[in-house]
């Protein structure tokens, strides 16, 4: 099956730094990635689409400037936590689907983001 | 746009009952329905899902049902086990995009 891999899994950082996460989707090509962010309660927040060779569509109320995504090539996306805060811990997971379509649609391991 | 609500938020059984988890969904154009297993610090795992040309679905101990006109679909889960504790999500998507809208979650938990 389709195996979509996230790294890395867990890292502490410093208020005021940026955190790079990398999703990769191994073994098909995707032009549209997703990135969620999953707070304590459980539920899948849909924060934007990551488009191969444009611009990342984000959905409302989140920071463009802050969760900077970047789609280089069909097998990587990249979310960059900026200047990040104690608020902005939590476990983020991606996901991507090799039909690009709904049955398919597989997710990263996650990673477990920590703001000292 | 769509809209899952999804009920309850936690459910607590005993070892070998069974486990029900319903969903609701408000467009009609939706035409699959994805059922998600995620374990403490894991990812979401599918499990189950079913299209909207379907009433029903079983594999081995769970199955999901849709019906398409009260716009709900449910999981179930018999002879319940302690593996079997996690959150569990459902989705519905179709219509203007693929991209699954999903329910809140339920926590399960199997006490042995």
């Amino acid at each position: 099956g389709a195996v979509v891999s996230q790294h890395p899994s867990r890292v502490i950082c410093k208020s005021g730094t940026s955190v790079k996460i990398e999703c990769r989707s191994l073994d098909f090509q995707a032009t549209t990635m997703f990135w969620y962010r999953q707070f304590p309660k459980k539920s899948l927040m849909l924060m934007a689409t990551s488009n191969e060779g444009s611009k990342a569509t984000y959905e409302q109320g989140v920071e463009k400037d802050k969760f900077l995504i970047n789609h280089a090539s069909l097998t990587l996306s990249t979310l960059t936590v900026t200047s990040a805060h104690p608020e902005d811990s939590s476990f983020y997971i991606c996901s991507a689907s090799p039909t690009q379509g709904a049955e398919g649609y597989t997710f990263g391991s996650g990673t477990r983001l920590t703001v000292v | 746009g769509e809209n899952v609500e999804q009920h309850p938020s936690t459910l607590s059984v005993q070892e070998g009952d069974s486990a029900v988890i319903k969903c609701t969904y408000s467009d009609s154009a939706s035409n699959y329905f994805p059922w998600y297993k995620q374990e403490l610090g894991k990812r979401p795992q599918l499990i189950i899902d079913i299209r909207s040309n379907v009433g029903e679905k079983k594999d081995q101990r769970i199955a999901v049902t849709l019906n398409k006109t009260a716009k709900h679909f449910s999981l179930h889960i018999t002879e319940t086990q302690p593996e079997d504790s996690a959150v569990y999500f459902c989705a519905a998507s179709g219509g203007g995009s693929y991209i699954p809208t999903f329910g809140r979650g339920t926590s399960l938990i199997v006490h042995p």
